[in-house]
C-alpha cells in the first residue's frame, strides 16, 4: 500500500520560474491539503480539498494553486515561484470530516534561486 | 492568529528514561489535540490524539495529558528508545475546523545512548 506519494522529493527554481508539486494518495480519502514546513514555524496550511471539486484555502494559499479533479490527485502549483517559497511541502489526506490523524508523504524540499 | 507553542525546542534524553515533551496552546476554543511525531527526511507522522473532554489519554508506551485549565498539553514518552529521536509536534483544532489543523512550532528529542 503505496499511502501518499508525492514527486518530485528534490526541486531547484529559478525565480519566476513555474511547476508542479504532484499529490497521490490510494486510500480513497476525502480530504487532502498540503503543509509547507519552514524551520522553526512548524506545518502551515497552503490549500485543502474536502472532496473532488472541491478546493479552498488555507493560512498561507498566496503564491500557489490547487485543484481536484479526481479523488485520488491534489498538486500543487507555483506559478511564479520566489524565493520565499523555498520550504519543504507535504501533502496529507484523512478520511472523515473530523479526523485528525492526517497521513502525511515524505515531503518535496523546494529551493528558488 | 492564534497557534501553538511548545517549551523547549530541543529536548536530550538518556535511553530507558521517560521523557516528556510539553506545549502550550492559545486557542481555548480548541477541542481536539494530536501529537505528531516526525523522523529525519520523513513526513510527519500520527501518534495520539485527546479530545477536551479528556484530561488523559494512554497508548503504547505513550500518554497524553491535557490541562485545559491553563491551556497546556504534554506527551510523555515512557522507557525512551533511540528509535524515539525525531521532532515532535502537538497540533490544536478549533471546532468546526474540519480536519484543519494547526501545528505547533516542533520539539526535537535526542535520545542518548
Amino acid at each position: 500500500n503505496a499511502g501518499v506519494t508525492q514527486t518530485p522529493k528534490f526541486q531547484v527554481l529559478k525565480t519566476g520560474q513555474s511547476m508542479t508539486l504532484q499529490c497521490a494518495q490510494d486510500m480513497n480519502h476525502e480530504y487532502m491539503s498540503w503543509y509547507r514546513q519552514d524551520p522553526g514555524m512548524g506545518l502551515r496550511l497552503i490549500h485543502y480539498s474536502v472532496g473532488a471539486g472541491i478546493t479552498d484555502q488555507g493560512e498561507v494559499p498566496n503564491g500557489y494553486n490547487v485543484s481536484r479533479s479526481t479523488t485520488e490527485d491534489f498538486p500543487l502549483r507555483l506559478l511564479s515561484a520566489a524565493p520565499s517559497q523555498t520550504s519543504v511541502y507535504f501533502c496529507a489526506s484523512t478520511t472523515g470530516r473530523t479526523s485528525g490523524e492526517l497521513f502525511f508523504g515524505e515531503g518535496s524540499r523546494l529551493t528558488v534561486l | 492568529g492564534e497557534s501553538v507553542g511548545l517549551h523547549l525546542p530541543t529536548l536530550s534524553v538518556q535511553e530507558g528514561d521517560n521523557s516528556i515533551i510539553n506545549c502550550a496552546y492559545s486557542n481555548s476554543a480548541s477541542d481536539y489535540f494530536i501529537w505528531y511525531k516526525q523522523e529525519s527526511g520523513k513526513g510527519p507522522q500520527f501518534i495520539i490524539d485527546i479530545r477536551s473532554n479528556m484530561d488523559k489519554r494512554q497508548g503504547q508506551r505513550v500518554t497524553v495529558l491535557l490541562n485545559k485549565t491553563v491551556k497546556h498539553l504534554s506527551l510523555q514518552i515512557a522507557a525512551t528508545q533511540p528509535g524515539d529521536s525525531a521532532v515532535y509536534f502537538c497540533a490544536e483544532r478549533p471546532p468546526a475546523a474540519g480536519n484543519k489543523l494547526t501545528f505547533g512550532g516542533g520539539t526535537r528529542v535526542l535520545v542518548k545512548p
